[in-house]
């Protein structure tokens, strides 16, 4: 079935480092990806989206990175700040399937930056 | 702020009870998706509506139905509570079945 899922339930880093989060993907017809952060209590905050057609995007402090030959995401923060702490989820959208348009979210990566 | 909001913020109910939770989709939103978060885990996908009507649905029982109106605005609705239901409830609202999706900021429902 369609999973999403993430390489390591935590990651931590020291204000400033770089920070790269991955997600595996396994559904290939997947067509459009979205990176989301979560702060406790609070929904998830859309952060970045790529579609399929891309490799790379890049937003205000953040890189979304597709390789869609291993069906993988990245997703980089540059100057990781202590604001950037919370759980990021990567969520693909498939083009087909009993769900429709559903997001499929993977089980998330708690982000600690300790400064 | 993404101008999606949920009523209650948080709930209590008992087992065997019945539940109604809202939303207000994003200004000229008119796809509305529920999802239930389990603690520690990502987001489910219970169902979808576009323009009034159920457009996906999850892995989820009949019990879990919902609604969506002519403003848009949805609500879920879960009949005989069980404990397992107990989750952060949340709604996103998009432009169009395929766009980026908006959330708002969940129901905490608590069955005991």
């Amino acid at each position: 079935g369609e999973s999403v899922g993430l390489h390591l339930p935590t990651l931590s880093v020291q204000e400033g480092d770089n920070s790269i989060i991955n997600c595996a993907y396994s559904n290939s017809a997947s067509d459009y990806f979205i990176w989301y952060k979560q702060e406790s209590g609070k929904g998830p905050q859309f952060i970045i989206d790529i579609r399929s057609n891309m490799d790379k995007r890049q937003g205000q402090r953040v890189t979304v990175l597709l390789n869609k030959t291993v069906k993988h995401l990245s997703l980089q923060i540059a100057a990781t700040q202590p604001g950037d702490s919370a759980v990021y989820f990567c969520a693909e959208m498939g083009s087909s399937g009993q769900a429709g348009t559903a997001l499929i979210f993977g089980k998330g990566t708690t982000l600690s930056v300790s400064s | 702020e993404t101008g999606v909001t949920q009523s209650p913020t948080h709930l209590i109910k008992t087992r065997g009870q019945q539940v109604t939770l809202r939303c207000s989709s994003q200004s000229g939103h008119n796809t509305v998706s529920w999802y239930q978060q389990a603690l520690g885990q990502g987001p489910q996908f219970i169902f979808q509506y576009y323009r009034e009507e159920e457009n996906g649905r999850g892995n989820f029982p009949p019990r879990f139905s919902g609604l969506q109106f002519p403003n848009y605005s949805s609500e879920l609705n879960v009949n005989a509570l069980e404990l397992d239901d107990s989750a952060l409830y949340l709604c996103a609202s998009s432009g169009h079945r395929n766009a980026e999706a908006f959330f708002g900021q969940g129901t905490r429902l608590t069955v005991v």
